[in-house]
């Protein structure tokens, strides 16, 4: 069964520390893709990054970056220097499976940035 | 600029009084997608529509439809709304291609949902 595991319900740290944001995924699936949503207070789900199966770089985005490891079955996200702006709710999704446009989503991490 | 749009953000029904949801996406894609999502979960697929064909998620209850009559366009309704059905309906688009390319999902600002 397909599964994303966001096992940190809450972090909160200050503003200016970095900041690792678990995911652990399960899929039987060779081709999938993983997704990073941001949601801020105002609620709207904000796209940050899409990766598939057979890319395994690090990305890389300004103060973001991403560590996809396939053999942890991990897609970990990092803000560096956090900022107060970067408080959000953060999902990990993962592809449900071929031919389906649904998305398995983990059950999301709260960031708190405190000033 | 392109963008999902989701009208009313907020909406307030009686229980039991039909309500209607909306959304249009100037993406011009060809996905679109309902989600209800209840406070401090991950959102829910209810339904999508690949083009004109719909397909409904199996434990989508059957209080809940959608149409949609053209490209931009799509509707949710929910013909007897019950309190556990107050929550934030979240529209989004993709653009999709045969064989599952997966693309990203743009999503509306929400409406949320008050049942009295």
């Amino acid at each position: 069964a397909q599964k994303v595991t966001q096992a940190q319900t809450e972090i909160s740290v200050v503003e200016k520390e970095d900041v690792t944001l678990d995911c652990v995924y399960e899929t039987r699936d060779t081709t999938y893709y993983l997704f990073w949503y941001k949601q801020p207070p105002s609620g709207e789900l904000v796209f940050l990054i899409r990766r598939n199966s057979f890319d395994e770089q690090n990305e890389i985005s300004g103060r973001y970056s991403w560590n996809f490891q396939k053999s942890t079955s991990s897609f970990n996200f990092t803000i560096t220097a956090s900022q107060v702006v970067d408080s959000a709710v953060y999902f990990c999704a993962l592809s449900r499976g071929e031919s389906n446009y649904q998305l398995i989503w983990g059950a999301g991490t709260k960031l708190i940035i405190k000033p | 600029d392109a963008m999902v749009i989701q009208n009313p953000r907020y909406q307030v029904t009686q229980f039991g009084k039909p309500v209607t949801l909306s959304c249009s996406q100037t993406l011009n894609h060809n996905v679109m997608y309902w989600y209800q999502q209840k406070s401090s979960q991950a959102p829910k697929l209810l339904f999508h529509y690949y083009d004109k064909d719909f397909n409904n998620e199996a434990d989508t209850p059957d209080n809940f439809q959608s149409r949609r009559p053209n490209t931009s366009f799509c509707f949710l309704d929910i013909r007897s709304p019950g309190l556990g059905d107050a929550a934030m309906y979240l529209c989004a688009t993709s653009r999709e291609k045969a064989g599952a390319t997966y693309n990203e999902q743009f999503f509306g600002p929400g409406t949320r949902l008050t049942v009295l």
